[in-house]
């Protein structure tokens, strides 16, 4: 079982420079986010989507895009790299809530990518 | 406003008892987690609570209190393989952009065991 795919795991680019991270999960999840982690700020919600071809802002959208024109891949792309982009990337899926109280419908991660902006 | 804490790191000693703290002020409660993160890796799942109480797996536990807006995860018989952060994260009752909630992320508690 795959579950939640991230590539590449390690980039360095240089400024100015644009990539796409991709996420790929197997478990027919409706939802699916990219997360940042960076030293003493815990992991910040960058931007989501509910389900295949919607996206939203999260907590630090700026300089990022999304796209998820398939349900089991959800793009996080960067245009043009800033140093301040220097950081751990984790994409993350998650199951739809059907109300049932005990179920935690809680996320799966995948096992990040690391990037550094020179 | 919607914050998480919980201590930025412990210490404790294989084979003890040791009790990481997160209180949480949200827009409603809909679910409280526990998630492990060793170092370079993914967070992994540990626990959920949703309702009040202790939740009891194997050596890990975790406690709810929804009125103190307090949780807790206990974790017995330390081994030196507990050495991670551990991340406490909410998700809020009410509509976050339509998202139905996502989880907010505490800034993660390091906890070393030493031998």
């Amino acid at each position: 079982n795959a579950g939640v795919t991230q590539t590449p795991k390690f980039r360095v680019l240089k400024t100015g420079q644009s990539m796409t991270l991709l996420c790929a999960q197997d478990m027919n999840h409706e939802y699916m986010y990219w997360y940042r982690q960076d030293p003493g700020m815990g992991l910040r919600l960058i931007h989501y989507s509910v389900g295949e071809g919607t996206t939203a802002k999260g907590e630090v959208p700026d300089g990022y895009n999304v796209s998820r024109l398939k349900k089991q891949n959800f793009l996080l792309g960067l245009e043009s790299a800033a140093p301040s982009q220097t950081s751990v990337y984790f994409c993350a899926s998650s199951p739809l809530r059907t109300g049932v109280l005990r179920t935690n419908y809680g996320y799966t991660f995948g096992s990040g990518t690391r990037l550094t902006v020179v | 406003g919607q914050n998480i804490d919980q201590p930025t790191e412990m210490t404790a000693t294989e084979g003890a008892i040791v009790q990481i703290n997160c209180t949480y002020q949200t827009s409603g409660f809909n679910g409280l987690f526990w998630y492990q993160q060793h170092a370079g890796e993914a967070p992994t799942f540990l626990s959920y609570n949703v309702l009040d109480g202790l939740e009891e797996k194997g050596r890990f536990s975790s406690f709810l209190s929804r009125s103190k807006g307090y949780s807790y995860l206990l974790l017995k018989e330390l081994q030196m393989k507990d050495s991670a952060s551990y991340l406490c994260a909410v998700r809020p009752l009410t509509y976050y952009g339509g998202s139905q909630g996502n989880l907010i992320f505490g800034k993660g508690t390091k906890l070393s065991v030493k031998p």
